[in-house]
């Protein structure tokens, strides 16, 4: 099993460019959430969708959208990019909420100019 | 409304020594509770996790965390630190009947450790 893939893992976007991260799993996970990560704020939820065909913003939604694609897949888009979007981004999978943890994939570090 | 705080963002312990992680956490309903660890340039790894059963929860490499609900605190330890420990972790709060899995986390400590 791959677990969680994410790509690309490096971007540079400029500013007011768009671009869609991806996200796979092969666990047959339920849920799937994006995250942000940037120094000293620990993860923020972006976006994050508990079954196949649902999605809900998360803390911090503005300038996102996701797609549930099917069960595997979960993107993350952004449709202007923006400086303060520079970031390291997170896809997580869960196969239920309650006892069981988040697997997290690698990451895709985004750089806006 | 659920939420996490780390105190410490920067912790630094000689090898060998003992490793003390804080957290505590705020929660209105029984929390479940986790601690990942995140290498250089890596995803989070589950370190351990608080599911309501024992209070003493033991992980992988040596780690272990006590739940304790008096002082809503579940601090995370290891008796004698290793160079490898190197890494930032993370403490995470969910609801325990959530069916979102949602997760808030900490900040984050860095642990720094001296030959």
């Amino acid at each position: 099993n791959a677990g969680v893939t994410q790509t690309p893992k490096f971007q540079v976007l400029k500013t007011g460019q768009s671009m869609t991260l991806q996200c796979a799993q092969d666990m047959n996970h339920n849920s799937m959430y994006w995250y942000r990560q940037d120094p000293g704020m620990g993860l923020r939820l972006i976006y994050y969708s508990a079954s196949e065909g649902t999605t809900d913003k998360g803390e911090v939604p503005n300038g996102y959208n996701v797609s549930r694609l099917n069960k595997r897949e979960f993107s993350l888009r952004l449709e202007s990019a923006a400086p303060s979007q520079t970031s390291v981004y997170f896809c997580a999978s869960l196969l239920q909420g309650g006892v069981y943890e988040q697997y997290f994939g690698p990451g895709t570090r985004l750089t806006v100019t | 409304a659920q939420s996490v705080t780390q105190l410490g963002s920067h912790v630094s312990v000689s090898e060998g020594a003992l490793v003390l992680l804080r957290c505590n956490y705020s929660s209105s309903v029984p929390p479940y509770l986790f601690w990942y660890v995140q290498y250089p340039n890596q995803g989070l790894q589950l370190l351990l996790k608080y599911t309501s059963a024992a209070t003493l929860v033991k992980g992988i490499n040596g780690f272990e965390a006590e739940f304790k609900k008096s002082e809503t605190s579940f601090h995370l330890t290891k008796p004698s630190a290793h160079m490898s420990d190197a890494a930032e972790y993370f403490c995470a709060v969910t609801h325990g009947s959530s069916n979102t899995g949602k997760l808030i986390f900490g900040q984050g400590t860095t642990l720094q450790v001296k030959p």
